[in-house]
């Protein structure tokens, strides 16, 4: 199972708005709505910021959002404050019930 | 409140085996499947596997089949990672993450370990 696609960096300004994209295959990202993200600081746990596509756990703010179309999903993160700088992963679960993480993109604040 | 524990760092030769535990607390064990996650350096996530507590059946990552094995003991509500055969390229930190029950398809995972640190030399 090839791991699914995103940009390596996307950096932002505080108050504006970037958008990280995950591209995988019908068999992942595209064939249903199990997608997560995951936000990851260096040296600490993974933190679940969005799942099945757009929904969002509880705590996590709502400058996060999620959508698809296709094969390619996507993280929106809104109003960039300097503690989202951070790691993202996306993930998806496949049609032979394996999971497969993105490459990650490092999102800078500058 | 959720916490899980994992074992501390390991250095193995290579071709040896290394085990992991993830001791968990603040819920019921057997009620949540539990997923390995691996990060190499410098590298992304990678998913291993996932067992269920309850009844200890698996699912393993295809590239990591004939390699790991994955456990649990209820009683003391910890679940084991095993990796054997180990190579250079398996230097990374471990995590493991309890999936969530919120997710369908077991897609996601709510709360992680702190990870363990496994350094295999030549």
């Amino acid at each position: 199972q090839s791991a699914l696609t995103q940009p390596a960096s996307v950096s932002g300004s505080p108050g504006q708005s970037i958008t990280i994209s995950c591209t995988g295959i019908s068999s992942d990202v595209g064939g249903h709505t199990y997608v997560s993200w995951y936000q990851h600081h260096p040296g600490k746990a993974p933190k679940l910021m969005i799942y099945e596509v757009t929904y969002r756990p509880s705590g996590v703010p709502d400058r996060f959002s999620g959508s698809k179309s296709g094969n390619t999903a996507s993280l929106t993160i809104s109003g960039l404050q300097a503690e989202d700088e951070a790691d993202y992963y996306c993930t998806s679960y496949t049609t032979n019930r394996q999971y497969v993480f993105a490459s990650g993109t490092k999102v800078t604040v500058l | 409140q959720v916490q899980l524990v994992q074992s501390g760092a390991e250095v193995k030769k290579s071709g040896a085996s290394v085990r992991v535990s993830c001791r968990a607390s603040g819920y019921t064990f057997a009620a949540y499947y539990m997923h390995w996650v691996r990060q190499a350096p410098g590298q992304g996530l990678e998913w291993m596997g996932r067992i269920n507590p309850n009844r200890g059946d698996t699912k393993y990552a295809e590239k990591f089949e004939g390699r790991v094995t994955m456990t649990r003991d209820t009683s003391i509500s910890t679940a084991y990672m095993e990796l054997s055969s180990l190579r250079s390229d398996d230097t990374a930190v471990y995590f493991c993450a309890r999936e969530a029950y919120f997710c369908g398809a077991g897609s996601c995972n709510d709360f992680w370990g702190q990870g363990t640190l496994v350094t295999v030399s030549s």
